[in-house]
């Protein structure tokens, strides 16, 4: 059974440009979850999504969005990339989402550079 | 606000011995479930160990054992025998009823030395 897998693997980009980062989280799993993971802040939440319907959004600015499509595939996007935004970015899915019991899995992220 | 507390930043141990992760966190929920990850250099987050709050009876899997306090809001790991391969970032992370979310503690680095 495939894991989570995220691409691009590694970008870079300059400021003001903007950014889709793609997640296909394993076959079944129907919760797909972002993460920005950067030295100063740690391990921020940005959205979930189940069955293309966002349940959750974290405390970041209008330039993060996201969506599901009907395969439970998920795209994040950037726009107007600032140089605070170089970090990791993790996703994860699970069946049913984070509380309902299930392990959550990850896939290996995708590191966005911004110069 | 929840939130999660890691006070080690670094831990280093010999390869064989025992070490122990401290986790704090802070809610008003009672429903929500308790984890640990691991991160590697590859950076790739691994589960541990998860616990449940209704359950009094700590969790264990093989080496990796947690010390639930539920009452002072302390979830600590322990590696038993701990081996070069356990070398990584950990960290603790909680999640609660309506949440759809994991919130994470600053992580504790750790390094098993041969």
């Amino acid at each position: 059974k495939a894991g989570v897998t995220q691409t691009p693997r590694y970008l870079i980009k300059t400021r003001g440009q903007q950014v889709t980062l793609s997640c296909s989280p394993i076959s079944g799993h129907r919760s797909v979850s972002w993460y920005q993971q950067t030295p100063g802040q740690g391990l921020q939440f940005l959205f979930e999504y189940f069955s293309e319907t966002q349940r959750n959004k974290g405390n970041f600015p209008g330039r993060f969005s996201g969506r599901q499509f009907s395969n439970s595939r998920s795209e994040m996007n950037v726009s107007t990339l600032e140089l605070g935004d170089s970090a990791l970015y993790l996703c994860a899915s699970s069946p049913g989402g984070p509380f309902s019991g299930n392990t959550i899995y990850f896939g290996e992220g995708s590191w966005l550079t911004v110069v | 606000a929840q939130t999660v507390t890691q006070s080690q930043p670094e831990m280093s141990v010999q390869e064989a011995e025992t070490v122990t992760l401290s986790c704090t966190y802070d809610t008003s929920e009672s429903n929500y479930y308790l984890f640990w990850y691991k991160q590697p250099p590859s950076r790739q987050m691994i589960l541990v160990i998860r616990q449940e709050a209704y359950k009094q009876q700590n969790a264990t899997e093989n080496r990796f054992s947690v010390n639930f306090q539920k009452a002072a809001k302390s979830f600590s790991l322990k590696i038993s025998d701990s081996q070069l391969g356990d070398t990584a970032m950990y960290f603790c992370a909680f999640t609660y009823q309506g949440a759809q979310k994991l919130v994470f503690g600053q992580g504790t680095r750790l390094t098993i030395n041969p």
